[in-house]
């Protein structure tokens, strides 16, 4: 496509339930990351990728917090027993390389209730 | 450590006037790159302009230039002829390409600027 595109939108849910993110970063960009943004801040690094190794996973707050991208495009953002914390805006970029600007997805509005 | 600083919570703009929102960093490494995103309601972020280290004139891109002053390590975007649909919140973010943490942007925490009719 001709942007990142992030699914789903918004996602509800119950404290305890585990979710799933998605991210098709554009065609051909090697480096990917997640940013978490919480309401009126800045984002705040969660991970990075180039290509399929995940060579950054730094900024993820907690093991219940898990990003993968396997075959060095789509990648998944996991987060296991979802606490109300954890509800923010998640943030998917992709870079042709490692002094280009980052191309930012929509996001997805994670609510935990 | 690295840092991003902007000190504009809020910002009000006539349409049509100039306004300069403000940034400053902190990095102990010579090279790195310095970028604007805009952030409208919809969430995503939006790639306005980029400044490298060692660029010795100041980036511009249309209506938007950064001002970049290198020994007070600041980095202001200069926003022209100010339009409604600039009304929105704006990142300044760094990069800077050393060590596993090579890849990581470091963003501030934003200045929301209003553009008045």
């Amino acid at each position: 496509g001709a942007g990142v595109s992030q699914s789903p939108r918004y996602k509800v849910a119950k404290r305890g339930q585990d979710v799933a993110l998605r991210c098709d970063p554009i065609s051909g960009h090697v480096s990917l990351f997640w940013y978490q943004q919480a309401l009126g801040q800045g984002p705040e690094f969660l991970t990075y990728f180039q290509n399929e190794a995940q060579l950054d996973k730094s900024g993820l707050p907690s093991d219940r917090f898990f990003a993968e991208r396997p075959e060095g495009s789509v990648s998944t953002l996991k987060i296991q027993r979802t606490q109300q914390e954890d509800s923010a805006v998640y943030l998917c970029a992709s870079s042709l390389g490692p002094v280009k600007e980052a191309f930012f997805g929509q996001g997805t509005r994670l609510t935990v209730v | 450590a690295q840092k991003i600083t902007q000190t504009q919570p809020g910002m009000f703009v006539q349409e049509k006037e100039a306004v300069t929102l403000d940034c400053t960093y902190d990095t102990s490494d010579p090279s790195y790159g310095l970028f604007w995103y805009k952030q409208p309601s919809s969430g995503e972020m939006i790639f306005l302009i980029y400044q490298g280290s060692y660029d010795q004139q100041n980036a511009t891109e249309g209506r938007y230039s950064l001002n970049f002053q290198k020994a007070r390590k600041s980095a202001n975007l200069v926003i022209s002829a100010s339009q409604l649909g600039d009304s929105a919140m704006y990142f300044c973010a760094m990069r800077v390409p050393r060590g596993n943490n090579f890849n990581k942007f470091y963003f501030g925490s934003g200045t929301k600027l209003n553009v008045k009719p």
